[in-house]
């Protein structure tokens, strides 16, 4: 019953440095999300694929590029690190992506930049 | 754009009380939907639960049930006979009919003492 698996579930790098974070759901989900999760403000989104080959930017895409490989997986990549991305990083999924279903959410990747 | 504004940073009772989280949003629409979200230490995000704004009874999921007041904008939690096992982080968030992007609020820590 594993639902949303992230991996890694901890990443340090280095200011510059390019790295994938990757997200797989076995729920046979049409649509999944990527957000990040701040201290004191909630869970933003970054960018999020309604269906396998579309994706589409959140509120705070700067800085990121995915990919949604098929319908299974769904990944996060930072091309240069900034320290500023230092965050915990979440994927979700749902089912049809219409409003009222809701999103089922990995055990998140705790990414430090330095 | 939609809002969400949850005002009450931490809250702390006492085992077996009854309490109560705020949350209030900003949007221009007349359908929609809202959720409450529970973020336990382990970090995971579990529903806990969702109300359509169209319709007028609040829902209730066995001890969580919501407060939903569509013309002010409202939308609290109540949990009665808390536990020690529902001390989490509960994020209330918004979803427009037919759009993908859920908008959550700051959160609210809620520590239930024994």
């Amino acid at each position: 019953n594993a639902g949303v698996t992230q991996t890694p579930k901890f990443q340090v790098l280095k200011t510059g440095q390019s790295m994938t974070l990757q997200c797989a759901q076995d729920m046979n989900h049409n649509s999944m999300y990527w957000y990040r999760q701040d201290p004191g403000m909630g869970l933003r989104l970054i960018y999020y694929s309604a269906s396998e080959g579309t994706t589409d930017k959140g509120e705070v895409p700067n800085g990121y590029n995915v990919s949604r490989l098929n319908k299974r997986e769904f990944s996060l990549r930072l091309e240069s690190a900034a320290p500023s991305q230092t965050s915990v990083y979440f994927c979700a999924s749902s089912d049809t992506g219409l409003s009222n279903q809701p999103q089922h959410f990995g055990d998140g990747t705790r990414l430090s930049i330095l | 754009a939609q809002t969400v504004t949850q005002s009450q940073p931490e809250m702390s009772v006492q085992e077996a009380e009854t309490v109560t989280l705020s949350c209030t949003y900003d949007t221009s629409e007349s359908n929609y939907y809202l959720f409450w979200y529970k973020q336990p230490p382990s970090r995971q995000m579990i529903l806990v639960i969702r109300q359509e704004a169209y319709k007028q009874q609040n829902a209730t999921e066995n001890r969580f049930s919501v407060n939903f007041q569509k013309a002010a904008k409202s939308f609290s939690l109540k949990i009665s006979d808390s536990q020690l096992g529902d001390t989490a982080m509960y994020f209330c968030a918004f979803v427009g009919q037919g759009a993908q992007k859920l908008v959550f609020g700051q959160g609210t820590r809620l520590t239930i003492n024994p």
